[in-house]
């Protein structure tokens, strides 16, 4: 499993771009990125997933660069409601090998969006 | 759909208790997982069922047991509470064990005295 390192917190303003950043130096060949979004007393979310260059959807976008030893969630124009704990979550594909689907939360990036 | 359903939502045992967490999934799912989360921290897979009739340990089981009761449902158990055990257990599922997305369900708060 790769081991996924990003900042503790962020702070920003509402109308603002965030880029939250996530590293993964030993990500593997078969390894995705996902990306979800945890508000206080509930369940992650899921917002977005890719595998290599760019990934856009209605929520976010998601940079990868082209060795993939990081990424990049982007979050354009966050608003209140965009206050929660994100994490970044490097996984395998493998379906049968006994170690399949064992995908690793770190402690998250949690982004305070202010007024 | 009401996708992950869990119960209880809130629940306190005395050292030495046991107890079942309830888990079922109205997604026809095949592979289902359990999560602890502690306060300010992360989520730690504790066991996770790759389909109807497997399940396999995930990073922290000590203390636990689960059952995949049938493809909806996946119970966890804890046989003696212990304060550790303190925590927030969130279940999920998901269409496959591949890095797909994973339908959380809103978590069992667990204090154990």
């Amino acid at each position: 499993l790769a081991k996924t390192t990003q900042p503790i917190s962020m702070d920003s303003y509402e109308g603002q771009e965030v880029n939250i950043t996530c590293s993964h130096n030993n990500i593997a060949t078969n390894d995705y990125i996902t990306w979800y979004q945890q508000f206080p007393s509930q369940g992650p979310r899921f917002i977005i997933q890719g595998y290599k260059t760019k990934v856009t959807n209605e929520v976010a976008s998601l940079f990868i660069p082209a060795d993939r030893k990081s990424s990049t969630l982007s979050l354009p124009r966050v608003s209140l409601s965009d206050t929660a704990v994100y994490y970044c979550l490097v996984g395998d594909l493998a379906v049968l090998h006994t170690n399949a689907g064992k995908s690793t939360f770190g402690d998250g990036t949690t982004l305070t969006v202010k007024p | 759909n009401a996708g992950v359903t869990q119960t209880p939502k809130f629940q306190v045992l005395k050292t030495g208790q046991s107890m079942t967490l309830q888990c079922a999934q109205d997604m026809n799912h095949n592979s289902m997982y359990w999560y602890r989360q502690d306060p300010g921290m992360g989520l730690r897979l504790i066991y996770y069922s790759a389909s109807e009739g497997t399940t396999d340990k995930g990073e922290v089981p000590n203390g636990y047991n689960v059952s995949r009761l049938n493809k909806r449902e996946f119970s966890l158990r804890l046989e003696s509470a212990a304060p550790s055990q303190t925590s927030v257990y969130f279940c999920a599922s998901s269409f496959s064990l591949r890095v797909e997305t994973q339908y959380f369900g809103p978590g069992t708060r667990l204090l154990v005295l």
